[in-house]
This record gives structure tokens, C-alpha cells and sequence, in this order.
């Protein structure tokens, strides 16, 4: 049973590009989480989607920022027009469906390393 | 606001000795994760805690649900736990499935052989 898979593992674009990171959650689970760690800085929530649909997106930029789970495929996390600030470690966790009878553990990806240069 | 503290920031020691890390939380949870990440590498769950304690190999973890307190304990320690620790929560008001999570900065540990 394979982990949560996350690719590219580093990702280097110029500033005004688009990125486009891909995470394929653990087999089974139906639930995706995004997680940014902006460089010496704590890991923050973006946003969890379950499949088709965005369920919290409180954490995310309110511009340039998207993510989708579409019904089949990877999710996707797209950071359109790139800056320097965006140049950080993303991370992407899932966990199961419990049909909202319990609570978790949530499992990690090796992340994504966007550079802007 | 919720939020997530963690003592210390960076913490050196000789191999061996006993380490302690320590995570505290503004209001009521309902789970509480320690995590482990290499420089450069993933993160790696630990343990999910939401009373009492929890052990895994020479790892020990607890919590106090009522003085808002967790503890990661390293027994024996080893070169090869050098790394960041963060502590993550969950806080009660998450409905459940949501397994949203708000970090701690992270302890920095360095194992001297």
C-alpha cells in the first residue's frame, strides 16, 4: 500500500509562471489536505477537499491559489503567476472516510519544494 | 486565537541522554499529533494522542487533557533522531472527518555522538 504520493518533489519556476503540484492521496482515502512551510516557518493548513469538492479553503490566498480533487486522477494545487513568496515546501496529507464517526491519523506526503528564481 | 506553543525552539545533546519536548495548546482539542521531519525530507506521523499516553519503541508520548499539555519523550537517544519535532492539533470544534491541523513552530534536535 503506497503513501501519499506528491510529485514533483522539487519544482523550480521563474517569477509569472504557473506551478501545478499533484498529490495522490493513500489508497483508500478519500480525503486531501494541502499544508504550506514557507522557509523557517511553521507548517499552515490551505485547504482540504474530498473528492469533487473544496470543503475548507480558509487558508488559502484569496488570489493565484486553487486546488481541486477531481473524481478521478490527483489532486492539484495551482499557484498561477508565481512569485518570489511563493517558494516554499508543500505538503499534502489524506485520511480515510469514517462516514463521521471518528477521528484519524492523517498521513503525509514527501512534499513538493517550489523555488521561484 | 488558537494557538500551538512548543519548548524548546532548538535543543543539542550528548547521545543517551533522556529528551523531553513539550507542547502546549491554547483551547480544547480533540486529537494531538507529534511529527517528525528530516532536513529536506517528509514528515513522518509519530503518534496521534487525544488522553493518556502512548509509547512506541524508545518514543513515549502524553498528554494532560486538562492543563492543555503534551510531552514527547526520546529514551536512550540516537544520533539518528536528530530532526524537527512539531506538534499538531486538532482543535474541538472540528467536525469529525475534518482532520485539519494546526502546527507548532517545531523543536530542532541535534543528537551529539
Amino acid at each position: 500500500n503506497a503513501g501519499v504520493m506528491q510529485n514533483p518533489r522539487h519544482l523550480v519556476r521563474r517569477r509569472g509562471q504557473e506551478a501545478r503540484l499533484r498529490c495522490s492521496p493513500m489508497k483508500g482515502h478519500s480525503h486531501v489536505y494541502w499544508y504550506r512551510q514557507l522557509p523557517e516557518e511553521g507548517l499552515k493548513f490551505m485547504v482540504y477537499l474530498q473528492k469533487e469538492n473544496i470543503i475548507d479553503e480558509s487558508g488559502m490566498p484569496k488570489e493565484r491559489f486553487s486546488a481541486e480533487f477531481p473524481k478521478e486522477g490527483p489532486s492539484i494545487l495551482r499557484i498561477q503567476q508565481v512569485v518570489r513568496g511563493d517558494s516554499a515546501a508543500y505538503f499534502c496529507a489524506s485520511s480515510p472516510e469514517t462516514g463521521g464517526r471518528e477521528y484519524t491519523e492523517a498521513f503525509f506526503g514527501q512534499g513538493t519544494r517550489l523555488t521561484v528564481v | 486565537k488558537n494557538e500551538v506553543e512548543q519548548s524548546p525552539q532548538n535543543l543539542t545533546a550528548q547521545e543517551g541522554e533522556f529528551i523531553t519536548i513539550n507542547c502546549s495548546y491554547s483551547v480544547g482539542i480533540s486529537a494531538l499529533h507529534w511529527l517528525q521531519q528530516h532536513p529536506g525530507g517528509g514528515i513522518v506521523s509519530l503518534f496521534m494522542l487525544s488522553s493518556g499516553k502512548k509509547k512506541h519503541g524508545r518514543l513515549i508520548a502524553t498528554i494532560n487533557i486538562q492543563e492543555k499539555h503534551s510531552s514527547l519523550h526520546i529514551t536512550a537517544s540516537h544520533p539518528r533522531d536528530s530532526a524537527v519535532y512539531i506538534c499538531a492539533v486538532r482543535w474541538g470544534t472540528a467536525n469529525f472527518g475534518n482532520e485539519k491541523l494546526t502546527f507548532g513552530t517545531g523543536t530542532r534536535l541535534t543528537i551529539i555522538p
